[in-house]
């Protein structure tokens, strides 16, 4: 089953307006990444926060963790027409002491920028 | 060179031939991914291999074979497939660094269509 649950599964904005997306997942985890995928592409990496982080930034990008909810947040500020796009979470399992390669990606959401 | 290429980029087959996609990566990462991808919907983990040797295998039906014949090579052999097959199949890396799960990335995928 999904780990990861994207809200809203659609958004559409005015460029200019900043641009919010929620992850809400399951089980224990090591990290969390955000990813994007324009459409029919591959998909480009965002950001990566530890469970140990509460909140990280990159250039427009702010990402929040709270691990006691099992949610993150994607705030894209300033939003361009560049940014439309899907962005997904994806987890990794925190599974005892070893490792798993695997990380499943939420359903994500669907962003659009008016002009 | 932090790019992951795949050939071809689109591949239309019937249900009895064979094929292969390939994906490629110099970035040194010694873990590689295949994930099936179908539209609107996230990416789905097929196989992983981690330093050559198959790591995880997501139940995926034998008429997919995936191949890793070196550290930067990865191949998915397609046979017999059916109409549902049809997807964006996208490769991926990671450094794998033993311990925490990596950032992945992508390829521009393959666009898959089965006749």
């Amino acid at each position: 089953s999904q780990q990861g649950e994207e809200d809203p599964q659609a958004l559409s904005i005015q460029e200019g307006e900043n641009a919010t997306m929620n992850c809400s997942y399951k089980t224990s985890i090591n990290n969390l990444q955000w990813y994007r995928q324009n459409s029919g592409r591959g998909l480009v990496h965002l950001i990566l926060i530890r469970s140990n982080e509460r909140e990280k930034h990159s250039g427009r990008l702010r990402v929040t963790l709270d691990t006691s909810k099992k949610s993150s947040s994607l705030l894209i500020t300033a939003s361009r027409a560049a940014d439309t796009a899907s962005y997904f979470c994806a987890t990794d399992l925190l599974k005892g002491m070893n490792r798993d390669d695997k990380i499943i990606f939420g359903k994500g959401t669907r962003l659009h920028i008016l002009p | 060179d932090t790019e992951v290429t795949q050939t071809p980029k689109h591949l239309v087959m019937g249900m009895t031939n064979k094929k292969s996609l390939k994906c490629e990566q110099h970035m040194g990462h010694r873990a590689m991914y295949w994930y099936k991808q179908k539209a609107k919907k996230p990416p789905e983990l097929m196989f992983v291999y981690s330093y050559e040797k198959l790591s995880i295998n997501e139940s995926v039906p034998s008429r997919f074979s995936p191949e890793c014949p070196n550290s930067s090579l990865l191949n998915l052999h397609l046979h017999a497939l059916q109409p549902e097959d049809s997807a964006l199949y996208l490769c991926a890396s990671s450094q794998d660094n033993q311990r925490s799960t990596d950032t992945q990335y992508f390829g521009p995928g393959t666009r898959l269509t089965v006749l």
